[in-house]
């Protein structure tokens, strides 16, 4: 049972540019949030996506953007990259209806690292 | 921000239980302890929730205090894999998808 997926691993951008980063969930769940965890600090929440939709949203500017496409994957953008967004970024699926029961599933990250 | 407090770091010794204490002293009648850990390179990982009662899994055990103002993860026979971050959550569990806010956890070291 594949759990959540994320690509890339590890990549590194320069400051201004944009980048995407990919997340599958866990076979069965319908909802996918994307935390940001920066050296040393506790994930920080991002934003939560739903039937497509952006149904919350953490302290974070609109360089940070995302989709939901109908097999339940997710993307990350984050436009105009700043140093200060290095950081790992994670992506939790879970079943709507059901979170508070089953928790979330987390994946191991995708290391962003800006120059 | 987060509603818990941990202490920065812990060691234990393996083999031996590792207790790891939480305070949420602001915690709602409707809100659960939620316990996560992160070893290193991985993504944060469930171990175990509670509302008042004590639980049991196959992970840990949770104690929750009665007035439920604090509450204590026990791994009961600690071993190297358990080295990691614990993070101690407090969050409402109601339908929908509520956000987890996490604090800058336990550092727990087992030491052979």
């Amino acid at each position: 049972d594949a759990g959540v997926t994320q690509s890339p691993t590890h990549l590194i951008k320069t400051r201004g540019q944009q980048v995407t980063l990919r997340c599958s969930p866990k076979s069965g769940h319908d909802t996918v949030s994307w935390y940001q965890q920066a050296l040393g600090q506790g994930p920080q929440f991002i934003f939560q996506y739903y039937e497509e939709e952006e149904r919350q949203r953490g302290n974070f500017p609109d360089r940070f953007s995302g989709h939901q496409f109908p097999n339940y994957s997710s993307e990350l953008n984050v436009n105009a990259l700043l140093l200060g967004d290095s950081a790992l970024y994670l992506c939790a699926s879970s079943l709507f209806q059901a979170a508070g029961i089953d928790g979330y599933t987390f994946g191991s990250g995708t290391r962003l690292t800006v120059v | 921000d987060a509603k818990t407090t941990q202490p920065t770091s812990m060691d234990c010794a393996e083999g031996r239980a590792a207790n790891l204490p939480c305070n949420h002293s602001t915690i709602s009648g409707n809100e659960y302890v939620y316990w996560y850990r992160q070893i290193h390179s991985q993504g944060p990982q469930y171990i175990i929730h509670g509302l008042k009662n004590n639980e049991t899994n196959e992970m840990a055990s949770l104690i929750i205090t009665e007035d439920r103002k604090s509450s204590t993860l026990i791994l009961p026979h600690a071993t190297l894999r358990d080295t990691a971050v614990y993070y101690c959550i407090v969050r409402p569990a109601n339908f929908g998808n509520e956000k987890l806010t996490f604090g800058t956890g336990t550092r727990l070291t087992i030491i052979p």
